[in-house]
């Protein structure tokens, strides 16, 4: 079974400033993708970055970049200088195949607030 | 564009009534899937598909079913809906071997049970 866990409900950053999310996950496939997705009050989910199982550099995509830990099943998602319209719910979601087929798994979220 | 399509963003029901969630997506998706999302909770997986007709059980599929009739589409039923089953509903699409390309998101359908 695989498992996704962020132990941040919330975070207050001051702007400007770099914020790291947590996230670590659990599985037994050799196979998988950790994904990062942003939810802005208006509902929309919002594909942020992806880390494969077999990456070794970490990925990154503008201000963000995710600190893959694979030994210790960890996908941090750090974003750099923060601005306001980063206040949103991040969600830390993992890929595997399951029986053959892809399942997708999030954890429970961590709610940014970015203070101006 | 991919997109995933929602049939409602709103919905309000009656305690046992049927009450049926649709998704549509245009990008030839292999898989798709159905969550519901509660505060302190995240989202959660009630049932995914793979193919036509085919499905498997998520980690939450009790008082849900779900259809896959064409490939397209994926609907989500409530068999007799229940106030514990008011939230937001999320529809998902992925292509198969997805495990490594993201997947998109409809807009979601917030259901309240009354």
């Amino acid at each position: 079974a695989q498992k996704i866990t962020q132990t941040q409900p919330g975070m207050f950053v001051q702007e400007k400033e770099a914020v790291t999310l947590d996230c670590t996950y659990d599985t037994s496939d050799q196979s998988y993708g950790l994904f990062w997705y942003k939810q802005p009050s208006s509902g929309e989910m919002i594909f942020l970055i992806y880390q494969g199982s077999y990456d070794e550099q970490n990925a990154t995509e503008g201000r963000y970049s995710l600190n893959f830990q694979k030994a210790r099943k960890s996908a941090n998602l750090v974003i750099s200088a923060s601005q306001l319209g980063d206040s949103a719910m991040y969600f830390c979601a993992m890929s595997a195949v399951n029986f053959g087929n892809e399942k997708l798994t999030f954890g429970t979220g961590t709610r940014l607030t970015i203070i101006p | 564009d991919v997109k995933v399509t929602q049939s409602s963003r709103y919905l309000v029901k009656r305690t046992g009534e049927k009450v049926f969630l649709e998704c549509v997506q245009d990008m030839d998706h292999e898989n798709m899937f159905w969550y519901r999302q509660d505060p302190g909770l995240g989202l959660r997986l009630i049932y995914f598909s793979y193919d036509v007709k085919m499905k498997e059980k998520g980690d939450i599929p009790e008082g849900y079913s779900v259809s896959r009739e064409k490939k397209e589409r994926f609907s989500l039923i409530l068999e007799s809906a229940s106030t514990n089953q008011t939230s937001m509903y999320l529809c998902a699409s992925s292509f198969a071997g997805g495990w490594n390309t993201e997947a998109f998101f409809g807009q979601g359908t917030r259901l309240t049970v009354v």
